[in-house]
């Protein structure tokens, strides 16, 4: 029962680079999400996606791409890596269960930028 | 406006004592949902407990209890015999929309709670 899985968990790159990080869940769920995490802070949702082949914007997704092209996995790009990106990143899915929904978390991608 | 908003940034609490998260909300809409996570040292994110919007008793899980008052638009979290294993970061988070749409969570900022012996 792997559930989701995110990789690598740390990351070092330099500013212009291009990064992916990969999310793969086991469950099917319908929905993915991608969140950032800046040191001390909440959450902040960077994209979702209701199925393979839809994704949407969240509230920061300048800077990012997404794509999904299969329901298990929903890879994140930063197209040219910025200081400001250095973050921790969290994918999460979820299923409506019953009445409500909850999100499962990976176990989140540690990135800095240099 | 924020739309979540945990005004303490750290709590204290001795072992075996109870404590209560404060979080208020801001959300038009009638249907939303109210989540509170937990986020260890260690980093993951692990869900505790949901309140819905139409939902006519407090959530409960295990120790963990939601006060939910919607006219005040608050859902603090309640934890009852607090145990060392519960010194982590807590997050409240809502969700707007219909009950099943999968649309997204808006967190707070946190609260550090430490226990001490």
């Amino acid at each position: 029962d792997a559930g989701i899985t995110q990789s690598p968990r740390y990351k070092i790159t330099e500013t212009g680079r291009q990064v992916t990080l990969m999310c793969h869940q086991t469950w099917s769920h319908s929905y993915m999400f991608w969140y950032r995490q800046d040191l001390g802070h909440g959450l902040r949702l960077i994209y979702y996606s209701a199925a393979a082949d839809i994704t949407d914007k969240g509230e920061v997704p300048d800077g990012y791409v997404v794509s999904r092209s299969k329901t298990e996995n929903f890879p994140l790009t930063l197209e040219s890596a910025t200081r400001s990106q250095t973050s921790v990143y969290f994918c999460a899915s979820s299923v409506a269960r019953g009445v409500f929904e909850t999100q499962y978390f990976g176990p989140g991608t540690r990135l800095l930028v240099l | 406006a924020q739309k979540i908003t945990q005004t303490q940034p750290g709590m204290f609490v001795q072992e075996k004592e109870a404590v209560t998260l404060d979080c208020t909300y801001d959300t038009s809409d009638p249907s939303y949902g109210l989540f509170w996570y937990k986020q260890p040292s260690s980093g993951e994110m692990i869900f505790l407990i949901y309140q819905g919007s139409y939902d006519q008793q407090n959530a409960t899980e295990g120790r963990y209890s939601l006060n939910f008052q919607k006219a005040r638009k608050s859902a603090n979290l309640v934890i009852s015999a607090s145990q060392l294993g519960d010194s982590a970061m807590y997050f409240c988070a809502m969700r707007e929309g219909l009950e099943t749409s999968g649309s997204r969570l808006t967190f707070g900022e946190g609260t550090q709670l430490t226990v001490n012996p």
